[in-house]
């Protein structure tokens, strides 16, 4: 089955500054790569995605790249802000998994003012 | 109003204890899942069902059951609640359309402490 390794599980930055999250997967066929955002008490949300088939994307402030030769993907957050303290998810998908995600274990992101 | 809901938003119980949390949703999403967030360890999937006549087990299935009332409907049990089932609990949608990429909606969660 697949396996994904998020680093770093904690992350405080100044703010202004930009954060990246990175993450590797194990199952080659893998081919979507969500990313969620838990904010304090709430459930997690989804920020941004991308498909195996593109090596970018952008949001805003957001980016996700993905290198499937590596097998990793990463989150980038540019001039973050206080709002962007919470806790981040990445996520794989595969072909045979019925649409299940497996998540990491999660980043917990802290932007100091 | 939230579109998925979950109850009781906070639990606390005995060992040996029968506990069911509660799931409803109004987005009309044929897909439910029941999630557990343990520190350190990020969400992993107990159960999951993909309409009203389909369930199916999850990484962590033991000591957990599942029913689906409705297809608005999503209910998670412990027949016999652990103290190591201490956790947050997350119940979430996501509408197949025809596609697996679906973005998943989850609830606010439930925090259950076994004493």
């Amino acid at each position: 089955g697949e396996n994904v390794e998020q680093h770093p599980s904690t992350l405080s930055v100044q703010e202004g500054d930009s954060a990246v999250i990175k993450c590797t997967y194990s199952d080659s066929a893998s081919n979507y790569f969500p990313w969620y955002k838990q904010e304090l008490g709430k459930g997690p949300q989804l920020i941004i995605d991308i498909r195996s088939n593109v090596g970018e994307k952008k949001d805003q402030r957001i980016a996700v790249t993905l290198n499937k030769t590596a097998k990793h993907f990463s989150l980038h957050i540019t001039e973050t802000q206080p709002e962007d303290s919470a806790v981040y998810f990445c996520a794989a998908l595969w072909e045979g998994s019925q649409g299940n995600l497996i998540f990491g274990k999660g980043t917990k992101l802290s932007v100091k003012p | 109003d939230a579109d998925v809901t979950q109850t009781p938003r906070n639990r606390i119980t005995k060992t040996g204890k029968r506990i069911m949390l509660e799931c409803s949703q109004t987005k009309g999403h044929d897909r439910m899942y029941w999630y557990r967030q343990d520190p350190g360890l990020g969400l992993r999937l107990i159960y999951y069902s993909f309409d009203v006549k389909d369930i199916n087990k999850g990484e962590i299935s033991d000591g957990y059951s599942v029913s689906r009332q409705a297809q608005a409907k999503f209910s998670l049990s412990l027949e016999s609640a652990i103290p190591n089932q201490t956790a947050l609990y997350f119940c979430a949608t996501s509408d197949s359309g025809g596609s697996v990429y679906n973005e998943q909606f989850f609830g606010p969660g439930t925090r259950l402490t076994v004493l």
